[in-house]
């Protein structure tokens, strides 16, 4: 069962132009929402995270929108850079628990 | 400042074979956890430990055993290795204790293939 489901699987965006990543989630009690990017041969690394009790975080070029009532948040990348192609990772967390669940992940590539 | 160390980078096994991940960090984080990741499966918890002596099950725990005497290391083990086991397999590790502490740090991963 896929608790957290991502979108699109793969993406291509111009130089300069707004790269967005969906995904939607199942459990409810989800609290923490993060977004971890991946560049090949490497581990994750956590790029920006959001709790329920706002609607946006913004920290520089990456914003996470976030809509409780739809179970639904966004990651956009404004004014994309060849340097952010990468793998992009949602995931979801109850709490302090320790089962974070991911996304499937999308391949960002960003053309000159 | 090494932050989580795996080793080996890569492997390859034939079926039946049994071998041990290494998963070693330096930052004192009392949670430690294992992750495959498979193409279009994004990343699936096999096992993690919240401190020393302690484990659980994640996701995918069937063929793999972990143990955690110190707080440092968290080896994965594949007992009798099968080619479903073929995948990259990431080490991750955090504090425990609240909002602050959820960040997870990733080691850069074992490439394992099983024939």
């Amino acid at each position: 069962q896929q608790q957290v489901k991502q979108s699109p699987q793969s993406l291509i965006v111009q130089k300069g132009g707004i790269s967005i990543i969906n995904c939607a989630y199942e459990n409810t009690a989800f609290d923490y929402f993060p977004w971890y990017q991946q560049f090949p041969g490497k581990g994750p690394a956590l790029l920006i995270a959001i709790r329920p009790d706002v609607s946006e975080k913004k920290e520089g070029r990456f914003t996470i929108s976030f809509n409780k009532s739809a179970k639904q948040f966004s990651l956009h990348i404004m004014d994309s850079q060849p340097g952010d192609s990468a793998t992009y990772f949602c995931a979801a967390n109850t709490g302090t628990a320790s089962k974070l669940t991911f996304g499937t992940g999308t391949r960002l590539q960003v053309t000159l | 400042n090494a932050g989580v160390t795996q080793t080996p980078k890569f492997q390859v096994l034939k079926t039946g074979q049994s071998m041990t991940l290494q998963c070693a960090q330096d930052m004192n984080h009392e949670y430690m956890s294992w992750y495959r990741q498979d193409p279009g499966m994004g990343l699936r918890l096999i096992h993690y430990s919240v401190g020393a002596g302690i484990t659980d099950q994640g996701e995918v725990p069937n063929g793999y055993n972990v143990s955690r005497s110190t707080t440092e290391d968290f080896p994965l083990r594949l007992l009798s290795a099968a080619p479903s086991q073929t995948s990259v397999y990431f080490c991750a590790s955090r504090h425990t204790g609240g909002p602050a502490n959820e960040k997870l740090f990733f080691g850069s991963g074992t490439q394992l293939s099983v024939l």
